[in-house]
This record gives structure tokens, C-alpha cells and sequence, in this order.
């Protein structure tokens, strides 16, 4: 039974690009939740998909969307890419049902040079 | 919005000593509170979890205890062993429609010495 996966696992871009990260939920799972972790710090809750649509966002600006497909993988663009975007991406899925454990992935880590 | 707090940043204990971490949050409405692992360069890892309705729940060597009226919660790890050793998060959510948003701790390095 496959957990959550990422794609890319490593990823560089430099200032006013855009990049586009993937996730897979775990078997089962209908909700995917994106979040940021910079060094040294908890992660911090960007958006949360379920049914394809955005169900809850966090304090994340526009330049931060996403999509989920109707095989509830999911994908996390970021435009216009500042070096304050350095971080690791974490993609966690679960249940649609309240308070579900979230079951992360293990990340893309995005350098922004 | 919700805002957690977690103490200490680091923690250091000699094996087969118990480690506690404390989290306090700021939302009376929040009514979950999961913990998770983190090792270097992993992902993080649910623990151990507690809903609002109860005060203490146990799992082996942990624990987690919450005090709703002072909104604070704790882990406990007892007999600890080098593998403990990792990043250790709190985290709170409310239900809100149905998922759940996890605010989470700023950590805490937990090293245990042999």
C-alpha cells in the first residue's frame, strides 16, 4: 500500500520562475493538504483540497494555487518565485471526515537562488 | 487564527529518562491535537493523537495529557532510547466543515544521550 508520494524530491529555480510540485495521496485518502516548512520551523498550512476544489487556505498569497484531479492526486504551483520560497513542500492527504490524521510525504525540498 | 506554542526548542536526556514537551494554543474551539515525529531529512510522522474529549491518552513509552480549561498539552516519553531522538512537533485543529488545518509548534530538537 503506497503512502504519499512527492515529485520532485529536489528542485532548483531562480527568482520569477514558476514551478509546479506533485503529489500522489495515499490509497484511500480523497484530501490533500500543502505545506510549507522553512529551516528550523513547523510546517505552515497553505491550502487543502478536496473535491477538486480548494476547501480551506492558509495565509498564502495568490501566487500560491493548486489543483486536484479527480484521482485526488494534486499539484502545488508557485509563480514569481522570491528566495523566501526556499523550503520543504510537504504534501499530506487523509480522509474527508473531521479531524482525519494527516499522512505526509516526504517532500520537495525548493531552492530559489 | 490559531497559534501554537511549544516548549522547550531543545531537549536533552540520558537514555531511560522520560522527556516531556509542552504546547499550549490559543483557539478554545480547537478539539485536536496530534503530535508527530520528525528525523533529519524524513518526513514527519504521527505519534500519538488526542481529541478533546479526553484527557490523557497512552501508547506504549508515550503519552499525551490535555488540560482544555488551560489550553495546554503535553507529551510524555518515557524509557527513552537513542532512536527517540528527532524533531518533535505539537500541532492543534478545529473542525471546520469537515478536514482538518493543522497549526503546528515551532519544534522541538529532542536528543537523547547515550
Amino acid at each position: 500500500d503506497a503512502g504519499v508520494t512527492q515529485s520532485p524530491t529536489h528542485l532548483i529555480k531562480t527568482r520569477g520562475q514558476q514551478v509546479t510540485l506533485r503529489c500522489s495521496p495515499k490509497s484511500g485518502h480523497d484530501t490533500v493538504s500543502w505545506y510549507q516548512q522553512a529551516l528550523g520551523q513547523g510546517p505552515q498550512f497553505i491550502f487543502q483540497y478536496y473535491e477538486e476544489e480548494e476547501r480551506q487556505r492558509g495565509n498564502f498569497p495568490d501566487r500560491f494555487s493548486g489543483h486536484q484531479f479527480p484521482n485526488y492526486s494534486s499539484e502545488l504551483n508557485v509563480n514569481a518565485l522570491l528566495l523566501g520560497d526556499s523550503a520543504l513542500y510537504l504534501c499530506a492527504s487523509s480522509y474527508s471526515s473531521p479531524n482525519s490524521p494527516l499522512h505526509f510525504g516526504n517532500g520537495t525540498r525548493l531552492t530559489v537562488t | 487564527g490559531e497559534n501554537v506554542e511549544q516548549h522547550p526548542s531543545t531537549l536533552s536526556v540520558q537514555e531511560g529518562d522520560s522527556a516531556v514537551i509542552k504546547c499550549t494554543y490559543s483557539d478554545s474551539a480547537s478539539n485536536y491535537f496530534p503530535w508527530y515525529k520528525q528525523e533529519l531529512g524524513k518526513r514527519p510522522q504521527l505519534i500519538i493523537d488526542i481529541r478533546s474529549n479526553v484527557g490523557e491518552k497512552k501508547d506504549q513509552r508515550i503519552a499525551v495529557t490535555l488540560n482544555k480549561t488551560a489550553k495546554h498539552f503535553s507529551l510524555h516519553i518515557t524509557e527513552t532510547q537513542p532512536e527517540d531522538s528527532a524533531v518533535y512537533f505539537c500541532a492543534a485543529s478545529k473542525i471546520t466543515g469537515g478536514g482538518n488545518k493543522l497549526t503546528f509548534g515551532t519544534g522541538t530538537q529532542l536528543k537523547v544521550e547515550l
